[in-house]
């Protein structure tokens, strides 16, 4: 099935403990994003890669990092956690830039305590 | 700042009945717009997209239509089902190589038995 997997779906950590939320699609997708969603605040992007080894910044890329070593996942790093990065983050992927239609995973909830 | 924006944030109808979701999007350069579903605890899910050249598209059940004139569009279901329960998210596409959707923030519908 064809699919975009996030894990975990649920995490509780405390301020300054790093984390990686993992993101696998297996769709042979090139293009890869990370979102946060917030009440209010809607879906925001947080980075984003056209293809291995390229990344770049969305609209809220600070307290976060990504990495693009394979084409197949695209982690999302938090080095210092802090209470203001607690969100839902979506992970998606679509074939290329040029094409419009992002496929999503389920979603990581995430507590910075 | 160009945002995309929707005119109620919460929609009630009586199962069987027509749903009609608005959306006001405020950049007239924008050339592809999208909706996709979320139900509670999953993903966003891709539902119907337009591009500029085209102010109508149909699909199982939904019909997007597009007013370029009052930078409006709208997402139509047919026979509501409670199935359809969701929130549901309308985005214009930015523009440049990012091809970047800029998302609105959403309209709950509520579908009553």
């Amino acid at each position: 099935e064809a699919q975009v997997t996030q894990n975990p779906r649920y995490l509780i950590t405390v301020t300054g403990k790093k984390l990686t939320v993992t993101c696998s699609q297996n769709m042979n997708h090139e293009y890869m994003s990370w979102y946060r969603q917030d009440p209010g605040l809607g879906l925001r992007q947080i980075y984003y890669s056209m293809n291995v080894e390229v990344t770049d910044k969305g609209d809220v890329p600070e307290g976060y990092k990504v990495s693009r070593k394979e084409k197949r996942n695209f982690p999302l790093i938090l080095e210092s956690p802090s209470p203001n990065q607690t969100s839902l983050y979506f992970c998606a992927s679509k074939t290329g830039a040029t094409n419009e239609k992002l496929f999503f995973g389920s979603g990581t909830q995430l507590s910075v305590l | 700042g160009e945002s995309v924006g929707l005119h109620l944030p919460t929609l009630s109808v009586q199962e069987g009945d027509n749903s009609i979701i608005n959306c006001a999007y405020s950049n007239s350069a924008s050339d592809y717009f999208i909706w996709y579903k979320q139900e509670s605890g999953k993903g966003p899910q891709f539902i119907i997209d337009i591009r500029s050249n085209m102010d109508k598209r149909q699909g199982q059940r939904v019909t997007v239509l597009l007013n370029k004139t009052v930078k409006h569009l709208s997402l139509q279901i047919a026979a509501t089902q409670p199935g359809d329960s969701a929130v549901y998210f309308c985005a214009e596409n930015q523009g440049g190589n990012n091809r970047k959707l800029i998302w609105g923030l959403g309209t709950s519908l509520a579908v009553n038995p």
